[in-house]
């Protein structure tokens, strides 16, 4: 069956370490998307993407970037993680008539 | 894409209709209702949506009103998983983004 994973699920990370969040859809799905979750903010958008090679900002991607090399994957890198990117974090993907997106089981990352 | 406006929080007993509410009085005439869930930890899942006529789907019912100014998700038999926050997104349908809001925390009572 098809699925989308997240790896790990759980992370502890120091301050001013980089960090790389994995996902992986075999939906065949051009469309990738990263959010994180907080208490108190629901679920934000942080980078996108429409296909390969392309990627595209969301409403809080400052510390954060992806990229697109291929079909399957949307690596999400923090730069220098900072204690304010703690959070869970979902990847989702759909399909080009993006009727419905498949989410992730999330990764907790704790940036101490 | 429009705003929503859902209830924060709804109970309901197990074996009844849930119903839950949506108002999207700004929506435009190209924009789709989506209803997702997120039970506790996991990721948000699909439910369903439609744009004016009512659909119905395995897992539930959605009305859209003939003016399209608001909704309601109906799980017709709630039972304890369906536990969970439920969101009600409005998106054009050329949109590839979703945009989530504060969703309505149903709690099914045994």
């Amino acid at each position: 069956d098809a699925e989308i994973t997240q790896s790990p699920r759980h992370k502890i990370t120091e301050t001013g370490r980089q960090v790389t969040l994995a996902c992986h859809q075999t939906w065949n799905h051009n469309n990738m998307f990263w959010y994180r979750q907080d208490l108190g903010h629901g679920l934000r958008l942080i980078h996108y993407s429409y296909g390969v090679h392309d990627t595209n900002k969301g409403e809080v991607s400052d510390g954060y970037s992806v990229s697109r090399s291929n079909t399957e994957d949307l690596p999400l890198t923090l730069e220098s993680a900072a204690s304010s990117q703690t959070s869970v974090y979902f990847c989702a993907s759909s399909d080009r008539q993006n009727y419905g997106y498949t989410f992730g089981s999330g990764t907790r990352l704790t940036v101490v | 894409d429009a705003k929503t406006t859902q209830p924060p929080s709804m109970d309901c007993a197990e074996g009844r209709a849930a119903n839950l509410p949506c108002n999207h009085s700004t929506i435009s005439g190209n924009e789709y209702v989506y209803w997702y869930r997120q039970i506790h930890s996991q990721g948000p899942q699909y439910i369903i949506h439609g744009l004016k006529n009512n659909e119905t789907n395995e897992m539930a019912s959605l009305i859209i009103t003939e003016d399209r100014k608001s909704s309601t998700l109906i799980l017709p038999h709630a039972t304890l998983r369906d536990t969970a926050v439920y969101y009600c997104i409005v998106r054009a349908g050329s949109a590839r983004q979703l945009t989530f809001g504060s969703g309505t925390q149903l709690t099914v009572l045994p």
